[in-house]
């Protein structure tokens, strides 16, 4: 079975800094995705960047990029400049390839101080 | 482009009584997928519909059913609700060809008393 694990309950970074949120996950497929949501208070779950398992480059939008390490099964997130609407419930979760089932990690709530 | 829309966005019940949620997928997804999130934890999977047929299911007791209609909209039925269905339920829709790529609804938020 496919796991998600996010090490990180909590977050904290100062606005305009960098963090790093991380994520390991277990599978023994070759076809999948990742993926990091946000879940701000409001509740809705956003899209914030996908990977696919067969691409070498790591997937960047904006000021969002991953560190895609395959062999080890991590899929970090780096939010650059960060800004107090990044504050959120951030969920790293895998898909296989065409599979409307994910499996997601209990969370990081990051917190974005002035 | 319409995003995903869940009702009602709140829901109170009482133990034992009988829910229907609601859910409208992105405007040309037809594959719709539904989640529970307990609070402080990531969702789970319930189950996925495609063509009007439940396509995969997560581990719920079979009194979590559902339904998908010609319009790809989709209903949540949960019978019989214990205390422990108290939570935020998530719909995700996604196109066919890339349904690992789901857009999720605001969610409804069940509080079983």
């Amino acid at each position: 079975a496919q796991t998600v694990t996010q090490s990180q309950p909590e977050m904290s970074v100062q606005e305009a800094e960098t963090v790093t949120l991380s994520c390991t996950y277990d599978t023994s497929e070759s076809d999948y995705y990742l993926f990091w949501y946000k879940q701000p208070p409001s509740r809705q779950m956003i899209l914030v960047i996908r990977q696919e398992a067969y691409k070498q480059q790591n997937a960047t939008e904006n000021r969002f990029s991953v560190n895609f390490q395959k062999a080890a099964k991590s899929f970090s997130l780096k939010i650059s400049d960060s800004q107090l609407g990044d504050a959120a419930m951030y969920f790293c979760a895998y898909a296989l390839t065409n599979a409307g089932k994910s499996t997601f990690g209990d969370g990081t709530t990051l917190t974005v101080k002035p | 482009e319409t995003g995903v829309t869940q009702s009602p966005t709140h829901l109170i019940k009482t133990r034992g009584q009988q829910v229907t949620l609601r859910c409208s997928s992105q405007s040309g997804h037809n594959t719709v997928s539904w989640y529970q999130q307990a609070l402080g934890q990531g969702p789970q999977f319930i189950f996925q519909y495609y063509r009007e047929e439940e396509n995969g299911r997560g581990n719920f007791p079979p009194r979590f059913s559902g339904l998908q209609f010609p319009n790809y909209s989709s209903e949540l039925n949960v019978n019989a609700l214990e205390l422990d269905d108290s939570a935020l339920y998530l719909c995700a829709s996604s196109l066919t060809g890339e349904r690992e790529t789901q857009y999720f609804g605001p969610g409804t938020r069940l509080l079983v008393l």
